[in-house]
Order: structure tokens, then sequence, then C-alpha cells
């Protein structure tokens, strides 16, 4: 149980391009998503945290109208990288709460290069 | 000082032996700690979960927790080649959100 899954897994795309990553709980509803960003032999870097419905908390330092999240449902919250950089290249990780725990189950991650 | 420190390793160690990997941390608000395990290029797993001080085993995993030295251990016994991952330790206090540690890597070789 509590499988969260992302889509795609890896993604190229050209300076400038907008990319969504989807991220959904798959056998679970999830009451809060976060999404996270890795970057080589570094620790997870929470970008924001979204509940459904609402619109997402984002940590200080993100910048939210280059990293739009939609929280559309309670199995389903997307990432959107606008006008995307070669800095923005980096490992992103969704991950949900199921709401009875503080456990977090993590998606297996999307590379994104920007080229 | 970040909240949570966590050598980053590398840590090599035989197939077999017992491994010990750690984190301290500075927040005395924290009461839940976690061990995930991250295989490269993949997302976390949690391995194990304790709330408070205290040991919790399962299997070759055994994590330890020592409030009064904001301390945390997961020991793994007879480490396998496919235990070979980072390791990250995550911890939270007063709000939902988990602090992480920058993750430790191990490597088991046969």
């Amino acid at each position: 149980g509590a499988v969260v899954s992302q889509h795609p897994s890896w993604v190229i795309c050209k300076s400038g391009t907008s990319v969504k990553i989807e991220c959904r709980s798959l056998d679970f509803q999830a009451t809060t998503m976060f999404w996270y960003r890795q970057f080589p032999k570094q620790s997870l870097m929470l970008m924001a945290t979204s509940n459904e419905g609402s619109k997402a908390t984002y940590e200080q330092g993100v910048e939210k109208d280059k990293f739009l999240i939609n929280h559309a449902s309670l199995t389903l919250s997307t990432l959107t990288v606008t006008s995307a950089h070669p800095e923005d290249s980096s490992f992103y990780i969704c991950s949900a709460t199921t709401g009875h725990s503080y456990e977090q189950y993590f998606g297996p991650g999307t590379r994104l290069t920007v080229t | 000082q970040k909240e949570v420190e966590q050598d980053p390793g590398p840590l090599s160690v035989p197939e077999g032996a017992i491994v010990s990997l750690n984190c301290t941390y500075s927040n005395s608000a924290f009461q839940y700690f976690m061990w995930y395990r991250q295989y490269s290029r993949k997302g976390p797993e949690l391995l194990m979960y304790t709330y408070s001080s205290g040991n919790k085993e399962d299997g070759r995993f055994t994590a330890q927790v020592d409030k009064s030295s904001k301390y945390i251990s997961l020991f793994i016994r007879d480490s396998q080649p496919s235990d070979s991952a980072t390791y990250l330790c995550a911890m939270i206090g007063g709000s939902y959100i988990p602090t992480f540690g920058r993750g430790t890597s191990l490597i088991v070789h046969p």
C-alpha cells in the first residue's frame, strides 16, 4: 500500500519551454503532497507543500511563478516548471501523506535536464 | 549549525558487517524520527519510524533514539550488497513537515 507514482521519470527540454510533472497517489487519498528538489549527493530540499483544493505553500527562496503547483484532487498534484533554464536541471521528487500519520511516501522522482 | 547533521560518507563495509548510521540534531522539539533508504536515481523509501526515545527492530534493521543526547542511529546487521544505498534520517517536531539529513552513502562490497 501507499504507492506514489510520478510521470515522467525523466525529461529533457529546451531552455525557455515549460515542463509539467505529475504526482499521483495510487492506492490512497493524499491529504497533503510535497515537492522536493535534490541535487547530486545532496539532501532533499523542500520546495512547497500543497493540500487538495488550496494554494500551495512555498518555501522561502522558491519562486512560485516559476514552479507552479496544482493539487487538483486527493490523488493528483502537478508541478510545472515554467520557462525552464539549465540551472533548473535537477531531480524532482514528490511525496504524500495519508493524514493518519506523519510518514511521507515518496514517488520515484523525475530527472529534468534543460538544454 | 544545521538542525540535523549527518555524515555523507561514503561508508564502505564488507558483506556481513554490522553497519551503524547516525544523525545528530539540535531541535529538542523533534519527536518523530524516521530513516529512509534511497537507491541511486530513485525516490526515498521509508525504512523505520520511531516516536520519542528507545529502540525499534525490524528484521536486520534496528533504529535507536537517544533524545537526551539528541542522537539517533540505524543499525544494519548482516549487511548485504543490496543494502548499498543512501540512508537519510528525518525528524518531525512541531509541524508535520520533516527535516532531512543530507544522507549517508553506504557501500557494501561482496
